[in-house]
């Protein structure tokens, strides 16, 4: 069965430093894949999708993704982080043979100190 | 606006007593799903719905049922709440082709935090 594993549980990082979270997924085949981030209290929200093209995507708030298919990676960066970017971050993926299926990852919980 | 609808945000009832969490659409989206959320366990997919009087089970389907009569209308019924479901719940709606699969992405409701005792 296809997974989708988030590498980091919990991070954190003081404001301006970077960001890098990591996500990998195993379906050989077409994907299309999603970062999502979820604020306190609150629901998901879409921050970029990667469906074809340009492997580098960029999304809302400064964040950008990088799909790497020879690795199954889709990492999420963001080069200089706030303390509202405080969040818990979902990597989700959508493979060919799952109709409208997304699998998520466990989820990354994002810390900023100010 | 576009946006998924949910109530109630908060639930607490008690074991046994039948519930429905309602879920409605106005972005004419053919695929709807309901996720539970749990910590260290990400969301894992309930129930499906590819278009109106067509629905599946998800990874994580007992004890729910769900049904899809009308296309912006996807309530999530749990019969006999426990313990074990109590969780917060999105439900979800998307575009959704043959071709191009979820390429738009889910938009989410806000969700319902349901607490059974």
């Amino acid at each position: 069965a296809q997974s989708v594993s988030q590498h980091n549980h919990h991070v954190i990082l003081s404001e301006a430093a970077s960001l890098e979270l990591g996500c990998n997924y195993s379906y050989g085949g077409t994907v299309n894949l999603f970062w999502y981030v979820q604020y306190p209290g609150q629901h998901l929200q879409l921050l970029l999708k990667y469906f074809s093209g340009d492997p580098l995507v960029k999304g809302i708030k400064g964040f950008e993704a990088e799909f790497i298919k020879s690795k199954f990676s889709f990492n999420l960066r963001k080069p200089s982080v706030q303390w509202s970017d405080t969040a818990e971050y979902f990597c989700a993926v959508n493979a060919e043979n799952q109709g409208g299926k997304l699998i998520f990852g466990q989820g990354t919980e994002l810390s900023v100190k100010p | 606006e576009a946006q998924v609808t949910q109530n109630p945000r908060y639930l607490i009832t008690v074991t046994g007593k039948k519930l429905t969490v309602t879920c409605s659409q106005n972005m004419n989206h053919e695929y709807m799903s309901w996720y539970r959320q749990d910590p260290g366990l990400g969301l894992r997919q309930i129930y499906y719905s590819m278009n109106v009087e067509v629905t599946d089970k998800g990874d994580v389907p007992e004890g729910y049922k769900v049904s899809r009569k009308e296309k912006r209308n996807f309530p999530l019924i749990l019969e006999s709440p426990s313990p074990n479901q109590t969780s917060l719940y999105f439900c979800a709606s998307s575009f959704y082709s043959l071709d191009r699969g979820l390429g738009y992405g889910y938009t989410f409701g806000s969700g319902t935090r349901l607490t059974v005792v």
